[in-house]
């Protein structure tokens, strides 16, 4: 079973729209989260992380935990072409063991 | 902001070659990584240290070493290249402490081992 997993897409939604992306993990463990965007060619920048069980909103970016179900998601509201990136769920457990998911291609149509 | 900055965008090696790739952050971090990337396996953990000459393995330090001579710098070594390490290596640096979590990443270096 992956320390990680995320629904490789691709995803494609309409410009305006919300993109819904989801993350499992299995440690149990685990202690933060976080959603990184990243652009072809280049690397992954954090957009979001979260700790606590429930929402973290940040402009058109919320963040959803749910530990009893091992559970994160990723919502953008009114998405905008410029979105259009790979999203990387990353865990982690303690002090410096992250594990990453391998991404969900997101297209945002114009 | 946090920079973290990289030796080579893209570097090209012939199988055998020892390679060096070298990483450099500006913040003062304790924690520093070396993660290669490739399609459908994702970001894996090469090396990690958390301060000068200390490193911990990751999930895949086979065919690797690295070194920390300064706090400032790590960098990965290929002790003898093979097409298997053609790959997208990322460097990333953390401050230690809970106040935040977040890794940084450096711009990337595409490794072609011919």
């Amino acid at each position: 079973q992956k320390e990680v997993e995320q629904n490789s897409g691709p995803l494609s939604v309409p410009e305006g729209a919300i993109a819904s992306l989801n993350c499992t993990y299995s440690d149990r463990g685990s202690q933060s989260f976080f959603w990184y965007r990243q652009y072809s060619g280049k690397s992954p920048e954090l957009i979001m992380f979260i700790y606590s069980n429930g929402d973290k909103e940040d402009g058109r970016f919320t963040a959803q935990l749910n530990k009893a179900s091992q559970y994160v998601s990723l919502l953008i509201r009114d998405s905008q072409p410029s979105d259009s990136a790979t999203y990387l769920c990353a865990v982690r457990r303690t002090g410096n063991q992250f594990y990453f998911g391998t991404g969900t291609s997101l297209t945002v149509i114009p | 902001d946090v920079k973290v900055t990289q030796s080579s965008r893209y570097l090209v090696k012939r199988t055998g070659e020892k390679v060096f790739l070298e990483c450099v952050q500006d913040m003062d971090h304790e924690n520093m990584f070396w993660y290669r990337q490739d399609p459908g396996l994702g970001l894996r953990l090469i090396y990690f240290s958390y301060d000068v000459k200390m490193k911990e393995k990751g999930d895949i330090p086979e065919g690797y070493s690295v070194s920390r001579e300064k706090k400032e710098r790590f960098s990965l070594i290929l002790e003898s290249a093979s097409t298997n390490q053609t790959s997208m290596y990322l460097c990333a640096s953390r401050p230690r402490g809970t106040g935040t979590d977040t890794q940084y990443f450096g711009p990337g270096t595409r490794l072609t081992v011919l």
